[in-house]
Order: structure tokens, then sequence, then C-alpha cells
């Protein structure tokens, strides 16, 4: 089945140490992305990626990172610099089916303790 | 900068009709989209409009109005199961391409 991971779906850091997130998709698409969602909120975006080797900030990029050395892999790196990075994180990717549909992973809910 | 209005709350009764309106300020548009979302869960995808009009998929109902900037989604004949959080969703250009801007969402109930 196509689709997208995410792994861990939770987990657990203390504050001050750094921790990479995992996104893989078998969907053969270009297009792929992270969000960030706090309780009650909208999903923000943080950074997004074209095509492979290529990347762009989204709306709240600082303290994270990101690479994009394959096309199936998208993973996110939370650093020390994010001052409040308990949140629940979804990684979505898109086709060019011309609807902009969004495929999202199932999350992972970080928690800094 | 961007943003989109969409109500917080929106509560109706089992096998009713109801209507989520979204409202945008972007530059660069290309689209609105509607994402549902259970607790817990990840979004999925419900429509999305690129033209003016309306788009109909089963008892989901998108329209769009890009004059007025303006877009809602009509829920028919309502089940308990679609109590959920609803999110339109703008496409926009961006200097790396394009990227999706997401509403605050609208948390419906659906009471018996």
């Amino acid at each position: 089945d196509g689709g997208i991971t995410q792994s861990p779906k939770y987990l657990f850091r203390k504050e001050g140490q750094n921790v990479t997130l995992s996104c893989e998709q078998n969907l053969n698409h270009d297009a792929m992305y992270w969000y960030r969602q706090d309780p009650g909120q909208g999903l923000r975006l943080i950074y997004y990626s074209q095509i492979v080797n290529d990347f762009q900030k989204g709306d709240i990029a600082e303290g994270y990172s990101v690479s994009r050395e394959k096309k199936e892999s998208f993973p996110l790196t939370v650093t020390s610099a994010q001052k409040n990075p308990t949140a629940f994180y979804l990684c979505a990717s898109t086709g060019t089916s011309g609807r902009n549909e969004q495929f999202f992973g199932p999350g992972t809910r970080l928690t800094v303790l | 900068g961007q943003s989109l209005e969409q109500p917080s709350e929106v509560t109706a009764v089992e096998g009713a009709i109801v209507q989520i309106n979204c409202t945008y300020q972007t530059s660069g548009f290309y689209g609105l989209s509607w994402y549902q979302q259970h607790d817990g869960g990840a979004p999925t995808f419900l429509s999305y409009n690129a033209l003016d009009g309306l788009e109909e998929t089963g008892r989901f109902s998108s329209f769009l109005s890009r004059s007025d900037s303006y877009g809602y989604l009509l829920l028919q004949e309502l089940q308990m199961k679609d109590s959920a959080s609803y999110f339109c969703a703008v496409r926009v250009a961006d200097t790396g391409g394009f990227k999706t801007i997401f509403g605050a969402g609208t948390r419906l109930f659906v009471k018996a």
C-alpha cells in the first residue's frame, strides 16, 4: 500500500537535546511538507521541499532544520534552539494531480520535558 | 500577510445541513482546499476549488468565489461520524514553488 509513514508516534526528549523526526513516502511524490499543530490550532508550515536537494523555509522555520537527499525521505530535526518544541508534527506530500491533495502521515507527538 | 478566517465552532443536529465559511486574504492565490481531522488523527483531504463555483462529492460540497475571497464547505445529511475539525487551506505561490496555508479550523459537533 502506498502512503506516508512517520516514526515514532510518540517521542519524549529532555530540554536541550536535538531530535530528528522521520518521514518516508512511497507515493512517488515530488513535494513534501512539515507542519506543526498545537492543541486546538491549525497547521503551521515549518519547511517544504518541491524536489530532491532543495527545500524552503515555511512560516515557522526557526529552530528547525530539514534535508531532502532522497525523494522518499524528508526528515525534520527539532533543535535545542526551538523554544517551545512540544507539539504534534505532521508530514505531508503532494502529487501532480492538480487537486493539490496533501496526503498526511499519522504524525509524531513530541513532548520535551 | 496571509490570513484565513473560519468560525471556531459549529453545532448541528444529525441529518441536518451545515455550512462552514472561510474568508481569506492572501497574495498569489491558486486555490482553496478543505480537510477533515478527527481528534488525534491526521487531516484528510475533502476537496479543492481552483475556479469559482460549486464542487460536489457525495454528501460534501465546496464553493469558491475568488472575487469575494470566500469559500464554504457544505455538509449534508450529517452523521455522528462527521464530528471533527474542518480546515480551509489556501494554495499560494511562494519563492520555492507553492505552499499551503491552513486556517485555525472549525470544530463541528453533531448532536443526536
